[in-house]
């Protein structure tokens, strides 16, 4: 089985911090994701990462960065929050061109 | 620019009582469409894969359809354990290498089944 972890489930960070959010997967997956949903607006891809150390922009990248610098680890850092960036954060893993397999979200409150 | 629309948004069922989800996609060249199941506070649960017109999958009550302009969930005799968000993706063919890798998600519809 596929698995996906992520660092934290909820998180409370005041605004103008700088947060780290962290995801693992343990299937050799080549391509990793990092997603936010939230009401009424859907999952929107923030970022992804096709190799180790490739990245590359979704669609709503400003106010985020990334890291891989192994396969199995994929960080979102959110260089100074913001509380427009409250929201679920969700990490996914793939093969290729198959299947996304997602991690149980980290909730993030800025206050 | 790839488009998903799932409807309808919300679905109220009795148990027992069959109905379908639609997912319509407008995308340049499919490459896979998939249906994830998300469950409050989770994350997305990954369903079917369905790569061409006509191709059909089935698991326990739900079984996934697909055509050329959009995909069907069809819940067979729903329980109330079937209550979840139901999302619909698509893959297109891409132009350059990451992009290849990319889902479009619908907004999904919010299926609930009363007892």
């Amino acid at each position: 089985d596929v698995k996906v972890t992520q660092s934290s489930r909820y998180l409370v960070k005041r605004t103008g911090e700088k947060v780290f959010l962290e995801c693992v997967q343990d299937m050799d997956h080549e391509n990793m994701f990092w997603y936010r949903q939230d009401p009424g607006l859907g999952l929107r891809l923030i970022y992804f990462s096709y190799d180790v150390k490739m990245k590359e922009k979704g669609d709503i990248p400003e106010g985020y960065s990334v890291s891989r610098e192994k396969k199995e680890r994929f960080s979102l850092i959110l260089e100074s929050a913001s509380t427009n960036q409250t929201s679920m954060y969700l990490c996914a893993s793939s093969l290729r061109r198959g299947a996304q397999y997602f991690g149980p979200g980290t909730r993030l409150l800025v206050l | 620019e790839d488009q998903v629309t799932q409807s309808p948004e919300a679905l109220r069922l009795q148990e027992g009582e069959s109905s379908s989800l639609n997912c319509s996609y407008t995308v340049s060249g499919l490459r896979g469409l998939f249906w994830y199941r998300q469950d409050p506070g989770k994350g997305p649960e990954f369903l079917f894969t369905l790569y061409s017109a006509g191709e059909e999958k089935e698991k326990e009550r739900l079984k996934a359809t697909l055509t050329k302009k959009e995909s069907f969930l069809h819940i067979t005799a729903p329980k109330p354990e079937d209550s979840a968000t139901y999302l619909c993706a698509v893959q297109a063919v891409g132009s350059s290498g990451g992009s290849n890798y990319k889902l479009t998600f619908g907004k999904g519809t919010l299926l609930t089944v009363n007892p």
